[in-house]
């Protein structure tokens, strides 16, 4: 079973619109990380937001905000105010705390964002 | 402050040439990881380090090597370079503290395997 789904393959928004970009995750620690990044056309990985599955609040990050949904395994990143330099592949990861394997980042396969003008 | 460096940049291989990546990071992390991004796949682990000293084996490990002589340098080896080995890799340093954990990654090197 796939440990990060990310269910949109492609998002178009309009410049200057907010955009949610779905991760769900699945796991059965109840100690874990869930990140995002940003990666452009240049190929860089970019860290954008981090949030602890015992944090209280939401994570937020200038125009960045993560969704935390715990009951429904969902974390997902709501970037506000779109401009043309946000577009880019956006992939949602998760780090399980418990169990050993804390070394290990999952990602999921990645939403390609296009801001149009 | 560099944060995550890798050398080369782009690398261009025939079918059992031998090579090494650099990676180096100048924020004192503990943790060092390489990783392999191929299209469609995400980014996969291939090993990974958590300390001067230290390596184990991540999700794709055959094939490859690594050494971690110092804490700022994580060398990723192919001792015989397969066409399958053509990807992007990239290196990534982690800081764990304050309650927050981040991975910064390097910038990639491209590699080609003829």
């Amino acid at each position: 079973a796939q440990k990060i789904t990310q269910t949109q393959p492609g998002m178009f928004v309009q410049e200057k619109e907010a955009v949610t970009l779905d991760c769900t995750y699945d796991t059965s620690d109840p100690s874990y990380g869930l990140f995002w990044y940003k990666q452009p056309s240049s190929g860089e990985m970019i860290f954008l937001i981090y949030q602890g599955s015992y944090d209280q609040q939401n994570a937020t990050e200038g125009r960045y905000s993560l969704n935390f949904q715990k009951a429904r395994k969902s974390a997902n990143l709501v970037i506000s105010a779109s401009q043309l330099g946000d577009s880019a592949m956006y992939f949602c990861a998760m780090r399980e705390y418990g169990g050993g394997s804390n070394y290990k980042l999952t990602f999921g396969k990645g939403t390609l964002l296009t801001v149009n003008p | 402050n560099a944060g995550v460096t890798q050398t080369p940049k782009f690398r261009v291989l025939k079918t059992g040439q031998s090579m090494t990546l650099l990676c180096a990071q100048d924020m004192n992390h503990e943790y060092m990881y390489w990783y392999r991004q191929d299209p469609g796949m995400g980014l996969r682990l291939i090993h990974y380090s958590v300390g001067e000293g230290t390596t184990a084996k991540g999700e794709v490990p055959d094939g490859y090597n690594v050494s971690r002589l110092k804490k700022q340098n994580f060398l990723l080896g192919l001792e015989s370079a397969a066409p399958s080995q053509t990807s992007v890799y990239f290196c990534a340093s982690r800081r764990l503290a304050g309650g927050t954990d981040t991975q910064y990654f390097g910038p990639g090197t491209r590699l080609t395997v003829l």
